[in-house]
Formats: C-alpha cells, structure tokens, sequence
C-alpha cells in the first residue's frame, strides 16, 4: 500500500482543467513542504513539473500548479493538451529522516 | 549536459546479490544527494533509498532496509546499490536520480529529483 493515496485514473478533455490530489498524513505532506510531482510517460525517464509545492522548474509550462491544504496536495493542469497523457505521482519527504521520501501509487491521465 | 548511466542489473535468482551502479557525468557529483527509484511490473515508482553529497547521511524504505547498502565514490562520479538477499518483490526497472538542490544535508530533502537515469532492470525468478 502506497505511504501517499492518489486517484488512480483521471481524464480530461483538450482545454480542460483536471486536478490530481495527493493524501498523506501529519507526518509527510502534512508538516513538510517538500512535495513534488513528477509525469512519467511510458518507456521514458520521469520528470519532475512540481517542487517544494508549487514551483515550476524552468521549462515546465505555466499550465502545471500545485498547492497544499493540510495533509493533501495537489495537482492542477490547465488547458490541457494531447502530450499530457501520461502517469502522474506526487512525492514527500517524510518526517522520520530514516524513512527518507515516499510516492503516492500514480494516477493514469487520460486525455479524451 | 548531465547524465545518468545505470548498469548492473540482471537476471537473478532469489537469495543472491546484485550490486547496481550509475556513472555520472556533466555536474559536480560530490555536491549532490543521489537516490534510487524503482518501478515493478505494472506498479508505480517507489523510492528505495537515498545518499547526501557527502555520504554521511543515508535512508532506506522499509521494504529494503537492512538488505540493501548504498554508497558512493565522489572521487570516480559514481553511486552504488549493493543489494542482498534478493527476493521477487525486488523485480523493478531500478532508475539513479539527482536531487536538485546541492549540499543538503539530509536524505529526502534536495527538492527534487531533477536528472533521472533511464535505468537498469533487476529481474529476480528461479
């Protein structure tokens, strides 16, 4: 069972908004801001759209957003396009250091 | 450019050891946490453990501590996974990833991970 729960599959049409959420608990997303969310299309390397919450790396569209309320993060894409097909995971720092970082089990996002 | 290159993986049964290694190149590897990320069959990433860029401190998820060692060579640009006591739930395509932020002290806290390798796959079967 994945430490973080996402939907494990959302669809949206081009030029829709959809919003992936994250939960986790006091002792992850709940005290720490070290979440991040990374796309992962298949056969490729996973790359990282979110840090910290809600940064954007350099290169990663304005449409990727991210935010945080309590012990679930989430993750919003807006206008969506055809090549944002992909599995998409959230990650956290958890608060023992010893059990380092979790990821949530990975929602499929379909594009209709 | 900086790259990632994976190696070690194999077919292996269960019991026995495998040690993976990722061969850096295009950064100051002794400034950067390094961590492995594994993907099962059908199933999501899962981080497996994490160095910082001085080695000093590392972490492990439950499913892996106490059988599998990480370690580093700054000196040759490269991380290590020594892993033991293989079972079939360690089958996964094993990914070497950068943490974004350099010189931070703990494991899990570099941000992200910015620079992933392409892998290198473990397949444990009798």
């Amino acid at each position: 069972q994945p430490a973080l729960t996402q939907p494990r599959s959302m669809s949206g049409s081009p030029g829709q908004s959809v919003t992936i959420s994250c939960t986790g608990t006091s002792s992850d997303i709940g005290s720490y801001d070290y979440v991040s969310w990374y796309q992962h299309h298949p056969g490729r390397a996973p790359k990282v759209v979110i840090y910290r919450v809600n940064k954007r790396p350099s290169g990663v569209p304005d449409r990727f957003s991210g935010a945080k309320s309590g012990n679930t993060a989430s993750l919003t894409i807006s206008g969506l396009q055809a090549e944002d097909e992909a599995d998409y995971y959230c990650c956290s720092f958890r608060g023992n250091r010893y059990s380092g970082v979790v990821f949530g089990g990975g929602t499929s996002l379909t594009v209709l | 450019e900086v790259q990632l290159v994976e190696s070690g993986g194999g077919l292996i049964q269960p019991g026995r050891s495998l040690r993976l290694s990722c061969a850096a190149s295009g950064l100051e590897f002794g400034e950067y946490g390094m961590n492995w990320v594994r993907q099962g069959p059908g199933k999501g990433l899962e981080w497996v453990s994490g160095i910082n860029w001085s080695g000093r401190d590392v972490g492990y998820a439950d499913s892996v501590k106490g059988r599998f060692t990480i370690s580093r060579d700054n000196a040759k640009n490269s991380l290590y996974l020594q892993m033991n006591s293989l079972t079939i739930e360690d089958t996964a395509l094993y990914y070497c990833t950068k943490d974004q932020t350099p010189r931070v002290a703990v494991t899990g806290v570099g941000d992200a991970f910015d620079v992933w390798g392409q892998g290198t796959m473990v397949s444990v079967s009798s």
